[in-house]
């Protein structure tokens, strides 16, 4: 069965280092989606992505964010200067074309710590 | 205010009986509604979902009741077993296609 990948599982930076989280989305899926949960809180949408291009994104996600998708496969977050508060799990989520209400598939998640 | 609330941060049910999850919701023009269940190390995995033009959906031993007057919608499994031991949380679509999430419920099936 396709799933969602993400890698690193757990990635460490320092405060101010850049991170790029990757993410394998379902092969014929053709929107993209991050999401992250700080620790105890809620899974927060951070952004969508479809057709090369960023569809919507949250207030959260601010310049020191961005999204890319490099190739075929990958879907990419980078963080430029990581904060403190930028740990977090971050999951990624595609789904297939049609209804807004096809089904979101989640990656197990990034999870990233800001020292 | 788009704000999806579940109240019950855990919730203890013996195997076989029946679990029943709520959620409340505060902005009267969301229309469609998830229950995710999130293993630990694994991502959120789609339950069931229901549309505001319907009072309830059926899927196997999940039904998710929605009540608009009252904002409210539950996810009720019977009979529950042990490998339904798992975070379960509640979304709702927004107008702009986002998910907003609850903060979830810890559901343990007692043996």
């Amino acid at each position: 069965e396709p799933e969602v990948t993400q890698t690193p599982s757990h990635q460490v930076t320092q405060m101010g280092q850049e991170v790029i989280l990757r993410c394998v989305p379902i092969s014929n899926h053709l929107y993209f989606y991050w999401y992250r949960q700080i620790l105890g809180q809620k899974v927060e949408f951070l952004v969508s992505f479809y057709n090369n291009e960023i569809s919507e994104k949250s207030e959260i996600f601010d310049d020191q964010f961005s999204v890319e998708r490099p190739d075929g496969s990958n879907f990419t977050l980078k963080i430029r200067s990581t904060k403190l508060e930028d740990s977090a799990m971050y999951f990624c989520a595609s789904r297939r074309g049609g209804s807004v209400y096809n089904e979101q598939f989640f990656g197990p998640g990034t999870r990233l710590t800001v020292l | 205010d788009q704000q999806v609330k579940q109240n019950s941060p855990s919730l203890s049910v013996q195997e076989g009986r029946i679990s029943i999850l709520n959620c409340d919701y505060t902005n009267s023009m969301f229309d469609y509604f998830l229950w995710y269940k999130k293993y630990p190390a694994e991502g959120p995995t789609f339950l069931i979902s229901i549309s505001s033009i319907k009072d309830k959906n059926e899927d196997g031993r999940f039904t998710v009741f929605l009540n608009k007057s009252a904002k409210h919608l539950s996810l009720h499994i019977v009979p529950s077993q042990p490998g339904d031991s798992a975070v379960y949380f509640c979304a709702a679509l927004n107008s702009n296609y986002q998910l907003i999430w609850g903060a979830g419920t810890k559901l343990i099936i007692k043996p």
